[in-house]
This record gives structure tokens, sequence and C-alpha cells, in this order.
């Protein structure tokens, strides 16, 4: 069965440093996202990406993360500069249509667990 | 932000039973709701979903029920197996969100008891 990938399954990292977490989603799929999770909290969304364009974004997503596609495979979500309340469980999901009519089903990757020291 | 709500954050079952999960949710807007089943250190895996136009949908041992006008959903396991043990998250969606965004509850953790 297809999957969403990423990688690193773990990252460490200084506070301040920059991370670059990957994720390469279902090949047939066009929309991708970033969700996180917190130890002990609610999954989040962070944002929705659509043909080379963020369609939604969340509060959390502000000027210190981005995302890109730099090639045909590959989904990536940069945090410029990592504060300790970074440390999450990042998520990458795909799906292969938008709009809810006829379902919204998004496939989520294994994550990687990002911890800010 | 409580717009999709679990309330109970834990359930133990005994194997054969029924294991039933609740979510509740304010926003009438939503129209698409998934049910999403989470290991530890793993990501959701997507279980069974429901549109709005429907009130039931099923797929083997897992059945969800959709009130709208109580906006409520549930998901039943008939017969729970000790592998269903895991974290279930129901999630929500709708139209108004343009770029699909799914809201999650707080999860409620099943145990299965052998």
């Amino acid at each position: 069965e297809p999957e969403v990938t990423q990688t690193p399954s773990h990252q460490v990292t200084q506070m301040g440093q920059e991370v670059i977490l990957r994720c390469v989603p279902i090949s047939n799929h066009l929309y991708f996202y970033w969700y996180r999770q917190i130890l002990g909290q609610k999954v989040e969304f962070l944002v929705s990406f659509y043909n080379n364009e963020i369609s939604e974004k969340s509060e959390i997503f502000d000027d210190q993360f981005s995302v890109e596609r730099p090639d045909g495979s590959n989904f990536t979500l940069k945090i410029r500069s990592t504060k300790l309340e970074d440390s999450a469980m990042y998520f990458c999901a795909s799906s292969d249509q938008q709009g809810t009519n006829s379902g919204n089903t998004i496939y989520f990757g294994e994550g990687s667990w990002l911890t800010v020291v | 932000d409580q717009q999709v709500k679990q309330n109970s954050p834990s359930l133990s079952v005994q194997e054969g039973r029924i294991s039933i999960l609740n979510c509740d949710y304010t926003n009438s807007m939503f129209d698409y709701f998934l049910w999403y089943k989470k290991y530890p250190a793993e990501g959701p895996t997507f279980l069974i979903s429901i549109s709005s136009i429907k009130d039931k949908n099923e797929d083997g041992r897992f059945t969800v029920f959709l009130n709208k006008s109580a906006k409520h959903l549930s998901l039943h396991i008939v017969p729970s197996q000790p592998g269903d043990s895991a974290v279930y998250f129901c999630a929500a969606s709708g139209r108004f969100n343009a770029g699909n965004m799914l809201t999650f509850g707080g999860g409620t953790r099943l145990m299965v008891k052998p």
C-alpha cells in the first residue's frame, strides 16, 4: 500500500538552529500538509500546500516556518530558528483531492520527532 | 480551540465486546468526519470516515454513526480485539477550509483486555 514517508525519524537540535524535515507524499497525491503533536496534546494543523503554494495555514505557522516542494517528489518543512516549544512530532500528510463532498481522506506519515535543546 | 472534543481520555473494554468511542463538535460547518488510530511514535492511520449527508458508515468491524442535530459522532468496534488497543482520534473538516484542514479531537486511549 502506498505510504507517506518522512525523514528523519528523530532529530535533536540546538535552540536557534535551522531544521529541515523531509517528506515524500503518496505519488499521485496533489495536496500536502504538515501537522504537529506536542507531547500529550492534540494533533494540530500547520499548513496545507497545493499547486506550489500554501492554501491554508494556522496561527502556529509563523514566519519561522516555511514549506517547499523542491522537486517532483519531496515536500519539506523548514523551521528557521528553532525554539524549545517547537519540540514535537511533526507529521507530513497528503491527499488526492480537495473538497469534502466526495470525501477527503488525508494519509499521514510516521512522523519526525523533533527535540530542541 | 475546542471545536472537536473527545470527552473520554480512556476506555477499557474486554476482548470480544463492543467499543464505543464518542466525539462531539461545535462547528456546524463541518461536513466530513474521520476516525484515525494512532500507536505511540507512529503517524495517525486512517480508519473510517463519514460525510454529513449520511448518518452511518460501516467497514468491517468498524461503524461510524453521525448525529448532526446533536453534533455527535461515534465509532463502534465490534468485536474488539487486543490489537485495537491504541489512541483513537476523531477529526473534522469543512468546505469553509480552503486547504482541507483537519481539526482533531484530543483522542481516546482504548485498551482491549484479553
